[in-house]
């Protein structure tokens, strides 16, 4: 099945700077690959996904990046800011439409 | 709008019990899905189900039933409570024609299993 590893596992910037998350996933026919914010305490919620048919894909301060070559795609948040604080995770789908998440990255924005 | 709502919330059993966690849904989603959350491992996924009637295992599915004769309900049950199920259980739903990608999460269930 669909493994996929995430990276670093904490990250901490100063407010302003940007941050940046990447994972990987083994099962090359993975095409839908989504990012999920987890706010302390509450439900995680989409904030961002890509399609393998496309490389990148912005909204506004967040983009995301996508090589299938190399299996591996990136969370890209720019002038971070402490409301960006949170837990990210990637993921990706295997086959069945089930969604295999990455083990999460706690971002921390410093202010 | 009440979206997907999970019961109870905080629940508190001993080891041996038989544990249910409620799932429902309002937007006539066709997956359902039941994640544990636990620290360093992410959201790791216990059963999901396509449709009313069909359901499969995910990636950690012992010691878990799950049922679905109705499309809105999905329950996770702990048939005897073991302390390493000590979790937040979270159920999602996605698709209302098929599955769509998102998945919307309900607020989490805390079990502590004694």
């Amino acid at each position: 099945g669909e493994n996929v590893e995430q990276h670093p596992s904490t990250l901490s910037v100063q407010e302003g700077d940007s941050a940046v998350i990447k994972c990987t996933y083994s099962d090359s026919a993975s095409n839908y690959f989504p990012w999920y914010k987890q706010e302390l305490g509450k439900r995680p919620q989409l904030i961002i996904d890509i399609r393998s048919n496309v490389g990148e894909k912005k909204d506004q301060r967040i983009a995301v990046t996508l090589n299938k070559t190399a299996k591996h795609f990136s969370l890209h948040i720019t002038e971070t800011q402490p409301e960006d604080s949170a837990v990210y995770f990637c993921a990706a789908v295997e086959y069945g439409n089930k969604l295999v998440f990455g083990a999460g990255t706690i971002l921390r924005v410093k202010s | 709008d009440a979206g997907i709502t999970q019961s109870p919330r905080y629940k508190i059993t001993e080891t041996g019990r038989q544990v249910t966690l409620m799932c429902h849904q309002t937007w006539s989603h066709s997956y359902m899905f039941w994640y544990r959350q636990d620290l360093g491992h992410g959201l790791r996924l216990i059963y999901y189900s396509a449709a009313a009637d069909i359901t499969d295992k995910g990636e950690v599915p012992d010691g878990y039933v799950v049922s679905r004769s109705k499309t809105e309900n999905f329950p996770l049950t702990l048939e005897s409570a073991t302390r390493s199920q000590t979790s937040v259980y979270f159920c999602a739903s996605s698709g209302t024609g098929g599955f769509t990608g998102e998945l919307f999460f309900g607020e989490g269930s805390r079990l502590t299993v004694l």
